[in-house]
C-alpha cells in the first residue's frame, strides 16, 4: 500500500496562510473521519497537532486546523511563525484496520 | 507524568534480528495502545504496528507481516518490538507512540526519544 500523497514542500511567509493537503482513496482518507496530523521538528519527535480530521488537542494553537473533502484531508496553518517551519505529516486509518502516514511535507516559513 | 522510554541503540548485522523496548510510566498501561512508527535518516514516517493490552491483539503493516513482532509485559509496563531478518533499508530510527484513550484514530498523544537501529555488515 502507498503513502498518502502530500506536496514534497510548501513556504510562505510570516504571517500568511498555508494549506498542506493529504490525499488518499475511499479506502482510507476518503472513508473514515480519522486523519490525523503531525509536527515534526528536525531531531524530535512527531507531535499530534489535528486528529480526527478537524480536532486540535489541547495546548495546540488555534493557528493549526484541519478539513476533509472526499479522499483528501488538509492542515491550514493560518497566521504563520518561524517557529513553524517543520515537516508535517497526515496519517490515516485504513479499510485493513492498518495505518498508513503521508509521504510528509516541509514548510518552510520565509 | 507520561513517559515513554525506549532502549538504546542498536547495531546488527544483515539477517539478525532486533528488539526494541519502550518502558511506560505514569499512566495505566493496560488503557492505552501503543504503536511502532519508524524513521530511516532523512525519510518519512511509516507506520509498523500496534498492541492493544487489553485484549491481547496486534496488528502490523502488511509490508512487515511475518517478520515483526510486537509483545509486552504488563507487569513492567514494557513494549517490545521484534523485527527479524534485517535488511540495510531497515536501518531507522524506532518510535514507540502512545494512542490516546477512546479513540480509534492514530492519535499518538505521547512518543517515546527513539531508538536508532543500524544494520551494517
Amino acid at each position: 500500500q502507498s503513502a498518502l500523497s502530500q506536496p514534497a514542500s510548501v513556504s510562505g511567509s510570516p504571517g500568511q496562510s498555508i494549506t498542506i493537503s493529504c490525499t488518499g482513496t475511499s479506502s482510507d482518507v476518503g472513508g473514515y473521519r480519522f486523519v490525523s496530523w503531525y509536527q515534526q521538528h528536525p531531531g524530535k519527535a512527531p507531535q499530534l497537532i489535528i486528529y480526527e480530521v478537524s480536532n486540535r488537542p489541547s495546548g495546540v494553537s488555534y493557528r493549526f486546523s484541519g478539513s476533509k473533502s472526499g479522499d483528501t484531508a488538509s492542515l491550514t496553518i493560518s497566521g504563520l511563525q518561524a517557529e513553524d517551519e517543520a515537516d508535517y505529516y497526515c496519517i490515516s486509518y485504513t479499510r485493513s484496520t492498518a495505518l498508513i502516514f503521508g509521504g510528509g511535507t516541509k514548510l518552510t516559513v520565509l | 507524568q507520561v513517559q515513554l522510554v525506549q532502549s538504546g541503540a542498536e547495531v546488527k548485522k544483515p539477517g539478525a534480528s532486533v528488539v526494541v523496548s519502550c518502558k511506560a510510566s505514569g499512566y495505566t498501561f493496560t488503557g492505552h495502545d501503543i504503536n511502532w512508527v519508524r524513521q530511516a535518516s532523512g525519510q518519512g514516517l511509516e507506520w509498523m504496528g500496534w498492541m492493544h493490552p487489553n485484549d491481547d491483539s496486534t496488528g502490523y503493516a502488511p509490508k512487515f507481516q511475518g517478520r515483526v513482532s510486537i509483545t509486552w509485559n504488563t507487569s513492567t509496563s514494557t513494549v517490545y518490538l521484534e523485527l527479524g531478518s534485517l535488511k540495510s533499508e531497515d536501518s531507522a530510527v524506532y518510535y514507540c507512540a502512545r494512542k490516546r484513550a477512546y479513540t480509534y484514530g492514530p492519535d499518538f498523544d505521547y512518543w517515546g526519544q527513539g531508538t536508532l537501529v543500524t544494520v551494517s555488515s
